[in-house]
Parts: structure tokens; sequence; C-alpha cells
């Protein structure tokens, strides 16, 4: 079954110590999105990738960080986790940006002691 | 006032029950529809996907969207304790504003 599939499902860091979360896709979709959902909130969108083209969100903080490095694979890397920054981090991609229905993976739960 | 607002709930509801779910919003660019269901530490699933105005069935499952109204709703016939979960409504626009906005779910529990 074409999927979204992150890895790992939990990961537990130590604050300030770099964290990287992987998500994969078989869709081949253009567009793949990351975003962070905190206890009782909707997704909020921290980047896109269509294709290669890189995009942040104006108030995403520094300290977050994406790869792409192919049309497959996408990592969110977060330099210096903060005790703030522990969330469930959703993975989603699309077909196409506009009116592009978003398919999201299971989500990492990150814990930051 | 936010662009999307959604009854957070909790709504409890008996097994069989008829449930109603609704999203309103104040950006009439939203042209594209979705509801989400999120079961607990999991991440959304798309349920129901609709375009502009009108009904969408899908079993159990009816997505209405009113433009006119900006109103959409999501109705659930037959509840059953698997549709216990969080259901979120997402909408978009075509073009430039492509980007998901979020109700902020709302959260069910069907007893059996």
């Amino acid at each position: 079954d074409a999927m979204v599939i992150q890895n790992p499902r939990y990961q537990v860091t130590q604050f300030g110590k770099p964290v990287t979360l992987s998500c994969s896709q078989t869709l081949n979709h253009n567009v793949m999105y990351w975003y962070q959902q905190k206890s009782s909130q909707a997704p909020k969108l921290l980047f896109h990738y269509y294709d290669k083209d890189f995009n942040n969100e104006a108030d995403t903080p520094d300290n977050f960080q994406s790869r792409r490095p192919n049309t497959s694979f996408c990592f969110l890397d977060i330099r210096s986790p903060g005790l703030g920054d522990a969330a469930m981090y959703l993975c989603a991609t699309s077909r196409e940006k506009a009116g592009g229905t978003q398919y999201f993976g299971p989500g990492t739960r990150l814990l930051v002691l | 006032q936010k662009e999307v607002e959604q009854d957070p709930g909790p709504l409890s509801v008996p097994e069989g029950a008829i449930v109603s779910l609704n999203c309103t919003y104040s950006n009439s660019a939203f042209q594209y529809f979705m509801w989400y269901r999120q079961y607990s530490r999991k991440g959304p699933e798309l349920l129901m996907y609709t375009y502009s105005s009108g009904n969408k069935e899908d079993g159990r499952f009816t997505a209405q969207v009113d433009k006119s109204s900006k109103y959409i709703s999501l109705f659930i016939r037959d509840s059953q304790p698997s549709d216990s979960a969080t259901y979120l409504c997402a909408m978009t626009g075509g073009g430039s504003n492509y980007k998901l906005t979020f109700g902020k779910g709302t959260l069910l529990t069907v007893n059996p």
C-alpha cells in the first residue's frame, strides 16, 4: 500500500541535544510537509517542500530545519530542543499544492527531558 | 475572529446515534474542504474531501458544504465505538492560497 512512513514513532531526547526525525513516502507526491501538533491543538505547519523548493513558515523557530535529499525522503532536524518542543511531529504529502489533499503519516512523538 | 471555528466538544453519544460535527469559516477564498479523523496518538486520516457547495456521501459518512453560509458539516450515521476519535475539519483555497487551515478538532466518544 502506498503510504507515508515516519520513524521513529517515539523519540526521547535531552534538552539541547540535536534530534532528527525522518519521513518517507511511496506515493511519489511532489509536496512534503512538516507539522507540529501539541495536545488538543490543530496541526501547525512548520515548512514544506515542493519538489526541491523549500518554504519556511514565518513563525517557524530557527531551531527547526529540514532536508529533502530526494522525492521519497524528508527530514526534520531540531538543533537544540527545548522543553517547549515536546510535541507530535507529523509529516504529510500531497500531489500538488493547490487543492491537493494531504495524506499524513502516523507521527513521531517527541519527548524532551 | 479565527479563520476556522470548530466546537472542541467533547461530544459523547450512544452507539447507533447520528453525529453532527460542524465548522464555520470566514475566508471566502476557501474552496476545498476536508474532514480528518485522528485517533489518540496517531496521525490524521483523511475521511472526506469535497469541493465547493453540496453533499458527498461515503458509507456512513456525509460531508456537507454550504459556501453561502461558510459552514461545513460531517454527519456520521449509526455511530460505532470505533468512531471515537478527534475529528478535524480542514480547508484550503486554490492558487497561492494552498495551505491547509485546520479547526481545533472535536473529540467524539461513542459509548457502547
